[in-house]
Parts: structure tokens; sequence; C-alpha cells
């Protein structure tokens, strides 16, 4: 079965504070993304990456960066986290095969509460 | 990507097949469907996709109309398990762009 681990299911974090949230995917997939989940706002795209060192600006990329340094992991980077970017975390990786049907495995979640 | 449409709410009572629409009809001829769930304080699970027939896997069913403009995923024997978010997607197999997620369907399975 895939596999998308997120480090971290729960953290309270300070404002100002630098915040990294990290996923690994043990399936060799090239596509991975970032998603943020608010109630009434439904799934939003951060970031998301094609392939290592390669990273493209989802729909709310303010305020945050992302790291693809190796295949397997792709990290989100709060720079100084502000109490709106309280949320669900979601990381997930695609699998392009044909046969897989272009599928995207999700990770369990981060919740981030920010104070 | 084309437009989905999924009623806000469903409910289903324990043990009988859970129905859930999708209307798709600005479809184009490579976009596939694709069907989502994601259950409280979880991250979104893939269930099953399809181009034109119809198809079953260990978890649902999936029936997309002969026109391609709607689809329904059916859960043959629903479980308290499966109350969730249902989403419904479309898009073409080749696609680099990611998935949209819209609003979905809140199924509750009711015991």
């Amino acid at each position: 079965d895939v596999k998308v681990t997120q480090s971290s299911r729960y953290l309270v974090k300070r404002t100002g504070e630098k915040v990294f949230l990290e996923c690994v995917q043990d399936m060799d997939h090239e596509n991975m993304f970032w998603y943020r989940q608010d109630p009434g706002l439904g799934l939003r795209l951060i970031y998301f990456s094609y392939d290592v060192k390669m990273k493209e600006k989802g729909d709310i990329p303010e305020g945050y960066s992302v790291s693809r340094e190796k295949k397997e992991r792709f990290s989100l980077i709060l720079e100084s986290a502000s109490t709106n970017q309280t949320s669900m975390y979601l990381c997930a990786s695609r699998d392009q095969g044909q046969s897989s049907g272009n599928t995207i495995y999700f990770g369990e979640g981060s919740w981030l509460t920010v104070v | 990507d084309a437009k989905t449409t999924q009623p806000p709410s469903m409910d289903c009572a324990e043990g009988r097949a859970a129905n859930l629409p999708c209307n798709h009809s600005t479809i184009s001829g490579n976009e596939y469907v694709y069907w989502y769930r994601q259950i409280h304080s979880q991250g979104p699970q893939y269930i099953i996709h399809g181009l034109k027939n119809n198809e079953t896997n260990e978890m649902a069913s999936l029936i997309i109309t002969e026109d391609r403009k709607s689809s329904t995923l059916i859960l043959p024997h629903a479980t308290l398990r499966d109350t969730a978010v249902y989403y419904c997607i479309v898009r073409s197999l080749s696609g680099n762009t990611p998935l949209v997620f819209g609003k979905g369907t809140r199924l509750s399975v009711i015991a």
C-alpha cells in the first residue's frame, strides 16, 4: 500500500515562530502537494512539486515556502507563523502511472494551532 | 478540468446501499471521473475512478451514464464507518495539474 506520512499530527506554535511540516512518501512518486483545509473553504492548494528541486505555487502560497531536496520528502515551511495559519495541513503524492489512473494519495493531516 | 455538482448532504440507513450522484455535464472525452472521501479529521482517501465503463472494486461501484454527463458512486452495504464527505472530481488522465476539490456530499449513515 502507498504510504504518505506526515511527521506531526498535532502542533501548537507561537506567533512568529518558524514552522516545518514534513511529509514523506514511500512509492517513488514524482508529484507531491501541500493543501490546507478549513471549515467552509474545502481543500486549498498551497504549493506543489513535479520533481526534486522543482516547486510551483498553488492558490494560496503567501506566507509559505517549500523544499524538495529528495524525491520522497516534501517540506512545508511557515517562515513566521500567524494565527490565520491555524488549520489542518494535508500532504499528498501522485502516482502518474497509466494503470493507476493518476491517483493521488493523502497523508493523515497535521493540525496546526498558532497562538 | 470540468466542473462537478453534488448534493451537499445525504442520509443512508446502515446496511442499505448508498447512492451518491454527481453531475459533470461539461466533461470532455479524455476526462476521467474520480471519487475520494474524507472521514472526519483524516486525509482524503481514494475510492475509485472510471472513464466510460462501469467500475467496481472492493470499496464501491461507479456507474457512469452513457453520455458521461453524470455518474453515481454506490456503496453497496453502507456502515457507520462510511460516514464521510464524498468528492467527485473530473480530470484528464495525463493532466499534470493538481486535483481541485469541491465541497462534496456529506454522507451520514444512520443506525
